[in-house]
């Protein structure tokens, strides 16, 4: 059973407008979220993330937005730069993530000139 | 540099020959974990540790060892590898707690004949 689903396996923007990325979770006691980035031929970066005592947080161009009641969460960035063409994973995990990070099947952002 | 190192970054060994993927890191984690990234089927982790002498299972263990006899070092150990162990393997740290976002290598692609 797939606790944190992107529903999106990719995504076209073009250049400059807002990119937009879900991911939905199942499970309740998931209390840290985060996002991570892959460029081909590299490991994960960190990227940003957010508790579940809060409902928005903002790093220059990357904000996140979580809804606990929904038990959604978006990533917005903005604006979009064909630097930003890469695959992004959405990531929880609970109780201080000491059994580590379940993460969703990634979204592959596009972003066109 | 501040940097997760494994190797080999490509592997392809025949069903049954045992083998070891090392991983390394500089940053003085404690926190070191084993993913695997399949199509479809996203990240999922493998075994982690929370420090020197402390293993534990992850999501899919089967088929896999680890020993966590150093701080800096966390090796990825396949006894009897399975053509269904082909994959793309990622280790990853972090200081102590998850939250603080995971730092990954770079991976090492596995072809298991």
């Amino acid at each position: 059973d797939q606790q944190v689903k992107q529903n999106s396996p990719s995504l076209s923007v073009q250049e400059g407008r807002i990119s937009i990325l879900n991911c939905d979770y199942t499970n309740s006691m998931f209390d840290y979220f985060l996002w991570y980035k892959k460029y081909p031929a590299e490991g994960p970066t960190f990227l940003i993330s957010i508790s579940s005592i809060k409902d928005k947080n903002e790093d220059g161009r990357f904000t996140v937005f979580l809804n606990k009641s929904a038990k959604h969460l978006s990533l917005h960035i903005v604006p979009s730069q064909p630097g930003d063409s890469a695959v992004y994973f959405c990531a929880a995990s609970e109780g201080g993530g000491a059994d580590g990070l379940t993460f969703g099947k990634g979204t592959h952002l596009i972003i066109q000139p | 540099e501040a940097q997760v190192t494994q190797n080999p970054r490509y592997l392809i060994t025949v069903t049954g020959k045992k083998l070891t993927v090392t991983c390394s890191q500089n940053m003085n984690h404690e926190y070191m974990s084993w993913y695997r990234q399949d199509p479809g089927l996203g990240l999922r982790q493998i075994y982690y540790s929370m420090n020197v002498e402390v293993t534990d299972k992850g999501d899919v263990p089967e088929g896999y060892k680890v020993s966590r006899k150093e701080k800096r070092n966390f090796p990825l150990i396949l006894e009897s590898p399975s053509p269904n162990q082909t994959s793309l393997y990622f280790c990853a740290s972090s200081f102590r707690a998850i939250n603080y976002g995971y730092t990954f290598g770079s991976g090492t692609r596995l072809t298991v004949v």
